[in-house]
């Protein structure tokens, strides 16, 4: 597509849900990646995927968040057993490439703002 | 790993008024550098960026940076600030080393009053 797509734009769910964040990145763009930003935090690294790999999962808070990517597209991060702290919004960006150098450009998506109560 | 600090979280100018956010990134090797730009109500977008050659990088809406590879730093400027200019902005730094990912600052939101 011509741009990031992020599903759903906005959710709210209660405490101890499962929650899924979906992202479609550019196409013909490998590398995927999820951040989540919370006021005054700045955007915190979760997870990136080149191709269908995920070379660095590092970023991820605790087990209870995971991602997949399938087919070299569309990625999905699953909250499971949400809590308050979750809250946030998660941002979804795609590159053409994550080596080459590091010289590559992120391009951003929309973002799901996660509500948790 | 890398680092950003951005020393102010929050600006408020008035029109007119000259800009400079200051950015500082600690990392040992080569480094690619941007600014991320967020207005209100709309997504991440990029500013400018420095990947290499001359250390002033211009970006859109008349913004440009200078890496100063001494004093790690890469400070955005804008001469004059607008109203629209109002958004939060982000450094970032990428490791010129394999595959890397961005990390970003904390953000600085800078407010200008017409």
């Amino acid at each position: 597509g011509a741009g990031v797509s992020q599903s759903p734009s906005n959710k709210v769910t209660e405490k101890g849900k499962d929650v899924e964040l979906r992202c479609d990145p550019i196409s013909g763009h490998t590398a995927l990646y999820w951040y989540r930003q919370s006021l005054g935090q700045g955007l915190e690294f979760l997870i990136y995927f080149q191709g269908n790999s995920a070379p660095d999962k590092s970023g991820l808070p605790s087990d209870r968040f995971s991602a997949e990517r399938t087919g070299g597209s569309v990625s999905t991060l699953t909250i499971q057993r949400t809590q308050q702290e979750d809250s946030a919004v998660y941002l979804c960006a795609s590159s053409l490439d994550a080596g080459a150098g590091g010289a590559n450009v992120l391009t951003f998506g929309a973002g799901s703002r996660l509500t948790v109560l | 790993a890398q680092s950003v600090s951005q020393h102010n979280h929050h600006v408020i100018l008035s029109e007119a008024a000259s800009l400079e956010l200051g950015c500082n990134y600690s990392y040992g090797g080569t480094v690619n550098l941007f600014w991320y730009v967020q207005y209100p109500g709309q997504h991440l977008q990029l500013l400018l960026k420095y990947f290499s050659g001359d250390p002033l990088v211009k970006g859109i809406k008349g913004f440009e940076a200078e890496f100063i590879k001494s004093k790690f730093s890469f400070n955005l400027r804008k001469p004059s600030v607008q109203w629209s200019d109002t958004a939060e902005y982000f450094c970032a730094v990428n490791a010129f080393s394999g595959y890397s990912t961005l990390t970003f600052g904390k953000g600085t939101m800078l407010l200008v009053s017409p």
